[in-house]
């Protein structure tokens, strides 16, 4: 089993439409990624999060860290908010370092 | 925002080359710069972390003598993929950590095709 797991693999939404994209860990960590990766390959940060809630226009992450769970919410979503959504946990490694372990991926695909 | 810049983005060299790759923090100071590689439709798998000054931590499975990381300032690293063979093509992306905010700021990635 994945440390992190996502759902769904694949999300399809006509503009406008509310998504909702869910990550799931079994480590302990310390923060919580959230990333988008765009056809070509490159990979912005959305949100790094250790409790509650943040929002950035349209998008909304939240963590519970007591279940383990974060979700990752667009609101309104467009053509261009298609892509690669991933999760990604950071937990120490040793030392003073820490790591990120990532999830497989959501591709959402919004049709106008 | 902090930037990183990761070149080439893609690259096809033949089988027995050797590849690098640099990634450079454009305006901030890299405490850490992490090295992935991302198969097609999966994860990204973190290969080594290297700290400025030092050797590299390698993952598990990940050979160093094969996958060379040098760390020689706190804004350059660099992945050089010795002997490239066929099964070496994937997409590598560096990240960079800032340390004073502890944030991860990630490269556009290098396309490798080995041939």
């Amino acid at each position: 089993k994945n440390e992190v797991e996502q759902s769904p693999q694949n999300l399809t939404a006509q503009e406008g439409e509310f998504i909702t994209i869910n990550c799931s860990y079994s480590v302990g960590i310390s923060a919580l990624h959230w990333l988008q990766q765009h056809p070509g390959g490159g990979i912005v940060s959305l949100f790094m999060l250790s409790s509650g809630k943040k929002k950035h226009g349209r998008l909304i992450a939240t963590i519970n860290i007591q279940e383990k769970h974060s979700s990752l919410h667009i609101t309104a979503s467009h053509p261009r908010d298609s892509a690669v959504y991933i999760c990604a946990v950071r937990s120490y490694s040793g030392g003073s370092n820490y790591k990120l372990t990532f999830g497989k991926g959501t591709l959402l695909t919004v049709n106008p | 925002g902090a930037v990183v810049s990761q070149h080439p983005s893609w690259v096809i060299c033949k089988s027995g080359t050797s590849v690098k790759i640099e990634c450079r923090s454009l305006d901030f100071q890299a405490t850490t710069m992490f090295w992935y590689r991302q198969f097609p439709k999966q994860s990204l798998m973190l290969m080594a972390t290297s700290n400025e000054g030092s050797k590299a931590t390698y993952e598990q499975g990940v050979e160093k003598d094969k996958f060379l990381i040098n760390h020689a300032s706190l804004t350059l690293s660099t992945l050089t993929v010795t002997s490239a063979h066929p099964e070496d093509s994937s997409f590598y992306i560096c990240s960079a950590r800032q340390g004073a905010k502890n944030i991860q700021y990630f490269g556009a990635g290098t396309r490798l095709s080995v041939l």
